[in-house]
């Protein structure tokens, strides 16, 4: 049973900072791994997906990469601003269904 | 164009209520996803429609949940006799289904069960 593991739970940097969010998953038999943010009383958004057969995506101040024999994601956030402050969620989809199995987020606050 | 909508947003029962979820999924997405997310967790998947069939449904967590989506479209996520472990937020996606798979989200219901 996949299971997917977001260090750390909670983290607070000044403005500024680069920093790392990282993803662990446990069956690397995976179709794709999207990396979400989700404000407080909205939605998800999709920040980057990465397919199986790639090794990151970027997207201007983000940088996802995946390495899939170690089960393990990361995403990079580039001169942190306060707007960055949200959950950053990890999910992973297996390779034999569409359903997106997800971590628990880390929770970023960007302080000014 | 529009992204997924939901209704209501927020949702207030009585225990032992039975209640109706909304979505509209973007238009054109053949595939359509429900998540329960309770407060402080990571979503959880229930259940997912590729138009009008219902493919999997192995996360409904027991049979007062019940989803539907007869033409193709809407869906509605019904729970029948409410009781207070139901209280989370329902989230809602979409999919074109192309290779990528983004699947779109909406903001979410959020039921409360008292």
């Amino acid at each position: 049973k996949q299971e997917v593991t977001q260090i750390p739970a909670a983290l607070s940097v000044p403005e500024g900072e680069n920093l790392v969010l990282n993803c662990s998953f446990t069956d690397s038999a995976i179709y794709n791994l999207q990396w979400f943010r989700q404000d407080p009383g909205k939605g998800l958004t999709s920040l980057l997906l990465i397919q199986s057969s790639q090794r990151e995506q970027t997207s201007g101040r983000l940088n996802a990469s995946l390495d899939k024999s170690s089960g393990r994601s990361t995403l990079y956030i580039a001169a942190s601003q306060p707007g960055d402050s949200a959950t950053y969620l990890c999910a992973v989809r297996g390779g034999n269904n569409r359903k997106l199995i997800w971590g628990l987020g880390t929770s970023l606050a960007v302080n000014p | 164009g529009a992204g997924v909508s939901q209704s209501p947003r927020y949702k207030v029962a009585k225990r032992g209520q039975d209640v109706a979820l909304r979505c509209d999924p973007i238009s054109g997405h053949v595939s359509l996803f429900w998540y329960q997310q309770a407060l402080g967790q990571g979503p959880e998947f229930l259940t997912y429609f590729q138009n009008e069939a219902q493919l999997d449904k192995s996360g409904l967590p027991s049979d007062r949940f019940f989803a539907e989506r007869p033409e193709g479209s809407v869906s509605t996520l019904k729970i029948q006799r409410t009781q207070q472990e139901d209280s989370a937020v329902y989230l809602c996606a979409s999919s074109n289904g192309g290779s990528a798979d983004t699947q779109y989200f909406g903001p979410g219901t959020r039921l409360t069960v008292l």
